[in-house]
């Protein structure tokens, strides 16, 4: 099984209705993220949440929302959907703690949810 | 804030060509370096990356040199490889940072 599992993987929906894309993670990272992939915009930061009480919007927060049901699964909700929304989501994990100096923070990523919004 | 710029795309080469994708940043402070692999239908995954001034980051073939007095990681290989097609992200984190910035991407076709 994958370390970062996302579904569903394609979803094609109307506009204004409720969407919810899941990620599971078996990694045991504490910090966990929702990314936009948009072509020649590489990706962009929706949510991001460090641990199952601390939740953070990014920079394209608006108009979606996510939750940490536990430290292991973080889902983003499009409540409801327009067209501009269609874009590749990818889910991702990384395991180091704010303000340390022992290195890098290297990003998990799953294999992403492509969504369509008609 | 901070920032990564890379070379547009796409970039279409021969097998056994020389490689070179561009990228630099705009950051505050001692960042992290990275270049992630997207390849067809996966997501990104991590290839190389380089956490101070003058390292030198290397995985299978590709490597990226941290130069902060050009504020440059520009992506090497000597000899690409068709299964080595796909989209290449630079991107950055500073230190104590939690966000990891990213550059649009280069999309990299090989021709056999």
């Amino acid at each position: 099984d994958a370390d970062v599992t996302q579904t569903p993987r394609n979803r094609i929906t109307k506009t204004g209705k409720r969407i919810m894309l899941e990620c599971s993670q078996t990694k045991g990272h504490d910090r966990m993220y929702w990314y936009r992939q948009d072509p020649g915009l590489g990706l962009r930061l929706i949510y991001y949440s460090f641990d199952v009480k601390d939740i953070n919007k990014g920079e394209i927060s608006d108009g979606y929302s996510v939750s940490r049901q536990a430290q292991a699964k973080f889902s983003l909700s499009l409540e409801s959907a327009i067209p501009n929304q269609t874009a590749l989501y990818f889910c991702a994990t990384s395991d180091t703690s704010p303000g340390t100096s022992s290195g890098a923070n290297v990003l998990t990523f799953g294999a992403g949810s492509r969504l369509t919004v008609l | 804030g901070d920032s990564v710029t890379q070379m547009e795309g796409p970039v279409t080469l021969s097998e056994e060509a020389f490689l070179t994708i561009n990228c630099t940043y705009t950051a505050t402070g001692y960042p992290s370096l990275f270049w992630y692999v997207q390849y067809p239908g996966e997501g990104l995954q991590l290839l190389l990356k380089a956490t101070k001034a003058d390292d030198k980051g290397s995985n299978k073939g590709f490597e990226a040199t941290y130069r902060k007095e050009t504020t440059s990681f520009h992506l090497e290989k000597g000899s690409v490889q068709v299964s080595d097609s796909a989209v290449y992200f630079c991107a950055l984190i500073n230190t104590g940072g939690f966000k990891t910035i990213f550059g649009a991407g280069t999309r990299l076709f090989v021709k056999a």
